[in-house]
This record gives C-alpha cells, sequence and structure tokens, in this order.
C-alpha cells in the first residue's frame, strides 16, 4: 500500500512569493489533515476535511493561508504571500474514518519550506 | 501554559540502556494518547496507542499512562542506535492531535 504522498519535499523561496504544496492520501482515506511543524516543536493542526469538506480550520492563518480538497482526494495548501516566519515542514496526514479518536493518521514525508 | 508538555531533550545514551520519555498534559478530558517516531527528514510514525491507565507493552517498548497525574511515559528497554530518532507523545481530541515538542534520542553504539 502506497503511503500519503507529498511534492515537492523542499523547496526555497524569497519572501512575498507564493507557494503550493500537494498532498495525496493513501487511497481510500476519506480524512486528510495539513499540520505545521517548526524547527523543534510539535506538528500542529492547520486544517482538517472530511471527504472535501473543510471541518476544522480554526488554526489556518486566513489571511494568506488556503486549502483545498477537490473530489475529496487530493489537496493543495497555498500559502500567498509567504513571510520569513513560514519556514517550516509543512505535513500532510490521512486517516480512514471520520475523525475518530482511535483511528491512526499516517504522515506523509513533509514539504520543506524555507523563506528568504 | 501548553496543553502537552515534553522535555525536548537531547537525550544521549549509550546502546542497551533503558530510555525513559515523558510527557505531562494538562486537559484531564483527553483519553487517547500516542507515541509518535519521527526520524530525521521523515514524517512521524505511530509507534503506540493507548487509552488507559496502566502500561501497554510492545516488544522493547512499553508505553505508560497516569491519568490521576496526567503523566505519560514511553519506555524503551535495550536501546539500539537504530531507535536514534524523535519521539513525539501526542494526545487525540475528536481526530484532533496535540503533539507534545519531541524529544530527540541519539542511541551511542
Amino acid at each position: 500500500e502506497a503511503g500519503v504522498v507529498q511534492s515537492p519535499r523542499y523547496k526555497i523561496i524569497e519572501k512575498k512569493q507564493p507557494v503550493a504544496f500537494w498532498c495525496n492520501p493513501i487511497s481510500g482515506h476519506n480524512t486528510l489533515y495539513w499540520y505545521r511543524q517548526n524547527l523543534g516543536q510539535g506538528p500542529e493542526l492547520l486544517i482538517r476535511y472530511e471527504n472535501e469538506e473543510a471541518v476544522d480550520d480554526s488554526q489556518l492563518p486566513k489571511d494568506r493561508f488556503s486549502a483545498e480538497r477537490l473530489k475529496g482526494v487530493d489537496s493543495t495548501l497555498k500559502i500567498q504571500p509567504a513571510e520569513l516566519g513560514d519556514s517550516a515542514v509543512y505535513l500532510c496526514a490521512s486517516s480512514s474514518r471520520r475523525s475518530s479518536s482511535t483511528d491512526t493518521q499516517y504522515f506523509g514525508p513533509g514539504t520543506r519550506l524555507t523563506v528568504l | 501554559q501548553k496543553e502537552v508538555e515534553q522535555d525536548p531533550g537531547p537525550l544521549s545514551v549509550p546502546e542497551g540502556a533503558i530510555v525513559s520519555l515523558n510527557c505531562t498534559y494538562s486537559n484531564s478530558a483527553f483519553q487517547y494518547f500516542m507515541w509518535y517516531r519521527q526520524y530525521s527528514r521523515k514524517g512521524p510514525e505511530l509507534l503506540m496507542y493507548t487509552y488507559s491507565s496502566g502500561n501497554k507493552e510492545d516488544g522493547r517498548f512499553t508505553a505508560q499512562v497516569d491519568k490521576s497525574s496526567k503523566y505519560i511515559s514511553l519506555f524503551i528497554r535495550d536501546s539500539q542506535p537504530s531507535d536514534s530518532a524523535t519521539y513525539l507523545c501526542a494526545l487525540n481530541q475528536g481526530g484532533k492531535l496535540i503533539f507534545g515538542q519531541g524529544t530527540e534520542l541519539s542511541v551511542k553504539p
């Protein structure tokens, strides 16, 4: 079974530029998560999707961040414009059941973003 | 106060040592507790999962939860160099994971 796929793996951009990250979850997984992991910290949830519906986006900085999950499969996270403080690893995860406390979240390798 | 507190380390031990990793949490409503392992340049992977007070063992790993003290632990017996990674405790709140800061562990041969 293929795991969660993310691309690109690394991205270096100048501040104020836009950037987008792509995630393909494990086949059949209805729930998709985007997390941000700052250096030396644990991941923090940005947004959670149940199929194509965003059910928790309370931690997403909506002035510059946006996300979409068309057709309830792949997802894209965008930052526009990027700021220096956005440098972090952006992790995508997926799970098979609806927001279950007991369901395992499987993480992708992440996209490491550096904003100069 | 953070919801989950974890000593970031780094922690360095010789091969074969017993390792103890710990987290404290503030919200007594948490019921599901997890330990994730994260190798460098990789995403976290679930190591162990428990939802009750007491111990849960899986090979060389033992997860311990003390709900009365809001304290969770992970013990690694006979540690190996391949155990060198960052260990993250996580509490599951309705499908949302709240992670600790992570403890960086290095096991020296």
